[in-house]
This record gives structure tokens, C-alpha cells and sequence, in this order.
């Protein structure tokens, strides 16, 4: 079953731009992470955030974790027409156990 | 290339037919993580591996699907009888334990479709 869920689920934004994309998530945590994914390709880790850290930040990207809300959002500034893809959230309960994944956000860069 | 590896990477098959998945995990790592993946959803975790011992497995791996990893290294994943339900794609991960993380790096996937 899906841990998480994505909101939205699709996202349209011109080159320039910033996208936002949001996760909830049900369960405690110990990280999550985001991936992304190009159609019909495999996941490419983005970004791990720990559960005691609030805010991390990787080149143009920026995640946030509130664990109060059990919630996590992805921001990418000043997209570019290769951020076109699936991103999804991913987390973790326990030491280097399985990922359960959110539904995905699928984000179209338009130039 | 030292990511993970996935063979093949498309598989057409006819339903009843027996198929068999191979991944290489990134060559320090000691865990392995299978997962499945279907049109517009986000990956399903199957089993996982630390070293050769299977861990832990999904209540979706039915008694049609068999994971191995003899040796510690690559993994293979059978599944049996193959049914259309099976078409998706199934990812490998790779990582190492560390205390503080433990970031999967996936590989490119195998693509299924059973006719």
C-alpha cells in the first residue's frame, strides 16, 4: 500500500518558473527522500532529509519535513524544461529497510 | 558505469511462461531491494536483501515469485506461471547500511509485459 501521498498529482509550469510539490505521509518516520523519475526510466535519488532535520538544500532544490504534520514538500527554482519528470516522495521507517512511496508528481517544464 | 544494473531490460512474454530478472548492485553495497512498479503509481517494495539473507518479503510476492542472492552480490528474481497482472516494471535498489541513512540507488528497471 502507498505510504504517501503527492499533491498535485500533475503540475504544468513554464521554464523559469519554481514548482512546488507536497507529500503526507501516515507512519513515524526515519527519512524520507525524493526521487525522480523520467518516463520509463529508473528512480534517480534527489535528496535524503532526516527526521530531526527541518529543511535541506541541493543546487536548485529545497525540501522541507515537518514531522507535526507528517508532511514534506520539494521545491525546484528556476526549472528547466529537463526537470519534465515524476518526483516522488519516499520513506522509511526503520534502519535501511523497504521504501513506501507516495503516488508521484508529475511535472511538465514546458519552454 | 558502477550504478546498478538490470537485465534484460525489456521482457515480452505469453502468459504461463516463466521469466527470470537479474540485478547487479552498486559492487560495496549489501543491501539489495526489489520493487514493482505499474503504469501512473509509485514503486511497490517486494524483498530485500542484506547480504545473501532475504529479510523481509511483501505480501505481494505470491509463491509464484522466487528472489535470490547467493553470493551476496547480484540478485535474481523469478517469477513462475506468469499471469498479465505481472506486466510492470520491477526495479532493483542497492545500499549500504550506515546508522544515520541509507540511500537506495535504483537501476534502470525491467519492463514486463505478459500477453
Amino acid at each position: 500500500s502507498q505510504q504517501g501521498e503527492e499533491d498535485p498529482q500533475a503540475l504544468s509550469i513554464q521554464e523559469g518558473e519554481n514548482a512546488t510539490m507536497n507529500c503526507s505521509y501516515k507512519t513515524s518516520i526515519n527519512n524520507l527522500q525524493w526521487y525522480r523519475q523520467n518516463s520509463g526510466r529508473g528512480l534517480v535519488h534527489l535528496i535524503l532529509i532526516r527526521s530531526n532535520e527541518r529543511e535541506k538544500h541541493s543546487g536548485r532544490l529545497r525540501v522541507t519535513l515537518d514531522t507535526s504534520k507528517k508532511s514534506s514538500s520539494l521545491l525546484i527554482t528556476a526549472s528547466r524544461a529537463a526537470d519534465t519528470a515524476s518526483y516522488f516522495c519516499a520513506t522509511d521507517g526503520a534502519a535501511g529497510n523497504k521504501l513506501t512511496f507516495g503516488g508521484g508528481t508529475r511535472v511538465l517544464v514546458k519552454p | 558505469d558502477t550504478g546498478v544494473s538490470q537485465n534484460p531490460r525489456h521482457k515480452i512474454t505469453k502468459r504461463g511462461q516463466n521469466v527470470t530478472f537479474r540485478c547487479d548492485p552498486i559492487s560495496e553495497h549489501n543491501r539489495l531491494y526489489w520493487y514493482r512498479q505499474t503504469l501512473g503509481q509509485g514503486p511497490e517494495f517486494l524483498t530485500y536483501f542484506q547480504n545473501e539473507a532475504q529479510l523481509e518479503k511483501s505480501r505481494l510476492l505470491s509463491d509464484r515469485f522466487s528472489a535470490e542472492r547467493p553470493k551476496g552480490s547480484f540478485s535474481t528474481l523469478e517469477i513462475q506461471r506468469t499471469e498479465q497482472g505481472d506486466s510492470a516494471m520491477y526495479l532493483c535498489a542497492s545500499s549500504l547500511e550506515h546508522k544515520a541513512r541509507d540511500t537506495q540507488y535504483f537501476g534502470p528497471g525491467t519492463r514486463l509485459t505478459v500477453l
